[in-house]
């Protein structure tokens, strides 16, 4: 039982270039998340999905767009990075939509924009 | 004003000590109360849960929650170095995603 894994761990790009954080749980959790971590700023959310087939903006939406594929999987795409981009960001998974919900989190990718 | 204030630290004791972390927050239709504990380079772990007011002791961690002060607390007793991390409180109304505070990083000195 992986729990929730995410690839890659680390990642360097230069500003305009795009790409696809990729983010998979094998609990049959019915909802998943983005988030980004700053110094200071702590786990502020990007994207999440209630269930399979839905998405929603979280707090910090702007330059981020999501992806559903399945249950299973939920990614998230920066299509023309920006060094303000540069963060940790980590997926989660509960069971449930809700607040009431623990959150499972991955290792999280270490995104580094020039 | 944001919704979860949380003092950022950094908090350094020695081994043995007993550590208060603090949250206050806004908006009085949360009722669920969590505090997630992360570790150097890892992901946010669920340490204690708690549902409305009151409090919830596990081991040697308590959490508390006054709803009537919005504030909510998690006590250490008998703090050891294992327990350096980062502390993070995360409140909900249930309806709505979780609201995390920014933080504290505590550091137990043996």
């Amino acid at each position: 039982n992986a729990g929730v894994t995410q690839t890659p761990k680390f990642q360097v790009l230069k500003t305009g270039q795009s790409m696809t954080l990729q983010c998979a749980q094998d609990m049959n959790h019915n909802s998943m998340y983005w988030y980004r971590q700053d110094p200071g700023m702590g786990l502020r959310l990007i994207y999440y999905s209630a269930s399979e087939g839905t998405t929603d903006k979280g707090e910090v939406p702007n330059g981020y767009n999501v992806s559903r594929l399945n249950k299973r999987e939920f990614s998230l795409r920066l299509e023309s990075a920006a060094p303000s981009q540069t963060s940790v960001y980590f997926c989660a998974s509960s069971a449930l939509a809700g607040g009431s919900n623990e959150q499972f989190f991955g290792p999280g990718t270490r995104l580094t924009v020039l | 004003q944001k919704e979860v204030e949380q003092d950022p630290g950094p908090l350094s004791v020695p081994e043995g000590a007993i550590v208060s972390l603090n949250c206050t927050y806004s908006n009085s239709a949360f009722q669920y109360f969590m505090w997630y504990r992360q570790y150097s380079r890892k992901g946010p772990e669920l340490l204690m849960y708690t549902y409305s007011s009151g409090n919830k002791e596990d081991g040697r961690f308590t959490a508390q929650v006054d709803k009537s002060s919005k504030y909510i607390s998690l006590f250490i007793r008998d703090s050891q170095p294992s327990d350096s991390a980062t502390y993070l409180c995360a409140i909900s109304s249930g309806n709505t995603p979780l609201v995390f505070g920014k933080g504290t990083r505590l550091s137990v000195i043996a």
